[in-house]
């Protein structure tokens, strides 16, 4: 089955400090997607990607497209205590359905 | 705008009991809708996926059955529900299979 891993597990980070999360898959992606989930929330849609080498900021959220359409990175700048949450990537190969990362949890200490 | 509801938000079960948990969408027509069990470690299991009224796709063998009567409605079901069944359910939508899905707030499941 499809493999897509996601790094780190958790951090816990001071508030003003940037953030970097990724995920890899063992085989090519056609769309990239990254979520946001608070507690007893579902996820809800940060950024989507869907070309190789692709860069989309949302707000203080950056994320890119891996150029071998085997990665995709999530960049938060300047985090504040609401960033608190777990971030999923999720990717789609070609023809197939969504797969999604384990999480990262993020915490952010005042 | 789309909106998508999921009720309810909690619910607690006896062994044995049946289950029904529903799902619309507003908004949008002939959504693909799917529905996911999120276990304690975090990770999104796809059940089932349907692509029209009547469709249902199922990913995993389990307790569990999913219909789709109207084409902005999706139930998820059981007859006898095991211990094993408690959980985070959420159920999405999207616009096609290559699109973003989109998540309701999810159900609490505890079995008891």
């Amino acid at each position: 089955g499809q493999q897509l891993n996601q790094s780190p597990q958790s951090m816990f980070i001071q508030e003003g400090e940037d953030v970097s999360m990724n995920c890899t898959s063992s085989s090519i992606f056609n769309t990239w997607l990254w979520y946001k989930q608070e507690p007893g929330e579902g996820p809800v849609l940060l950024i989507a990607l869907y070309k190789a080498g692709e860069l989309t900021s949302n707000g203080r959220l950056t994320a890119q497209f891996g150029i071998t359409r085997k990665d995709s990175f999530l960049n938060i700048s300047a985090s504040i205590p609401s960033d608190v949450g777990i971030y999923f990537c999720a990717g789609r190969p070609p023809g197939n359905q969504f797969y999604f990362g384990t999480g990262t949890s993020l915490t952010v200490i005042p | 705008s789309q909106t998508i509801h999921q009720w309810p938000a909690t619910l607690v079960q006896p062994v044995g009991s049946p289950l029904s948990l529903e799902c619309t969408v507003e908004g949008t027509s002939n959504p693909n809708l799917y529905w996911y069990r999120q276990a304690a470690g975090r990770g999104l299991q796809l059940l089932f996926y349907s692509v029209g009224i009547g469709q249902i796709s199922s990913e995993v063998p389990q307790n569990l059955s999913a219909s789709r009567p109207q084409d902005r409605q999706f139930i998820l079901s059981s007859k006898k529900l095991l211990l094993s069944d408690s959980g985070f359910y959420l159920c999405a939508w999207s616009d096609g299979s290559n699109q973003p899905q989109h998540f309701g707030d999810g159900t609490r499941l505890s079995i008891l």
